[in-house]
């Protein structure tokens, strides 16, 4: 069956520090993997997609690593602000005709002051 | 572009009441979708099309209908509002070209079934 699990559900840091997120799936065949951000109270905001031949990409202080062999990811943020508070969300497509998404429960970052 | 567009926010129903969800996208996306988001569980598919006048199942599609007579909007029908609807719907739409086809959502609206 096709899942995507990540860890922690839930994650608390002080302002300033790093973490990191993890993303465990094992959909077959892989197409790409994403990562978003679900603000509360909005929809989910896409961060980075890679595929399977990517193993890092960068957007600002987030960057996103890709192991294919292993099918696992992690999302590091850097220097973390309070506007990091927000869920996290990793998604992996199949390659399907319509590329069918399947999603995590997402993990739930608390940036503190 | 104003992207993804949902009405309402909010809506609150009762037991058998039935409403629609709008949602319409000025991207000139062909895939669209509607997802439901519940507490501890990843967004569940619930409709999609990959066109006008094409639409399909997705994972919990059952007191939900959908239709898509054009290109931007993809309305989600209730049909009889139960309890177990309560949630909060995304709709998100992407384009069909590979390869990333990166998808964007809405901002989704929460619905409380009484």
């Amino acid at each position: 069956k096709n899942q995507v699990e990540q860890s922690p559900q839930s994650l608390i840091i002080l302002e300033g520090k790093n973490c990191t997120l993890q993303c465990n799936y094992t959909v077959s065949p892989f197409s790409n993997l994403r990562w978003y951000k679900q603000d509360t109270g909005r929809g989910p905001v896409s961060l980075t997609i890679m595929t399977f031949s990517e193993n890092t990409k960068s957007n600002g202080r987030y960057t996103a690593t890709l192991d294919a062999d292993t099918k696992q990811s992690s999302l590091h943020i850097t220097a973390s602000q309070l506007s990091d508070s927000a869920s996290y969300i990793c998604v992996v497509s199949d390659r399907s005709n319509t590329g069918k998404l399947i999603f995590g429960q997402g993990t739930t970052l608390q940036v503190k002051p | 572009n104003a992207g993804v567009t949902q009405t309402p926010k909010f809506q609150v129903l009762k037991t058998g009441q039935s409403m629609t969800l709008q949602c319409a996208q000025d991207m000139n996306h062909e895939y669209m979708s509607w997802y439901r988001q519940d507490p501890g569980m990843g967004l569940r598919l619930i409709h999609y099309s990959v066109g006008a006048g094409i639409t399909d199942q997705g994972e919990v599609p059952n007191g939900y209908n959908v239709s898509r007579s054009t290109t931007e909007d993809f309305p989600l029908r209730l049909l009889s509002a139960a309890p177990s609807q309560t949630s909060v719907y995304f709709c998100a739409s992407r384009p069909r070209r590979k390869p990333y086809n990166e998808q964007f959502f809405g901002p989704g609206t929460r619905l409380t079934v009484l």
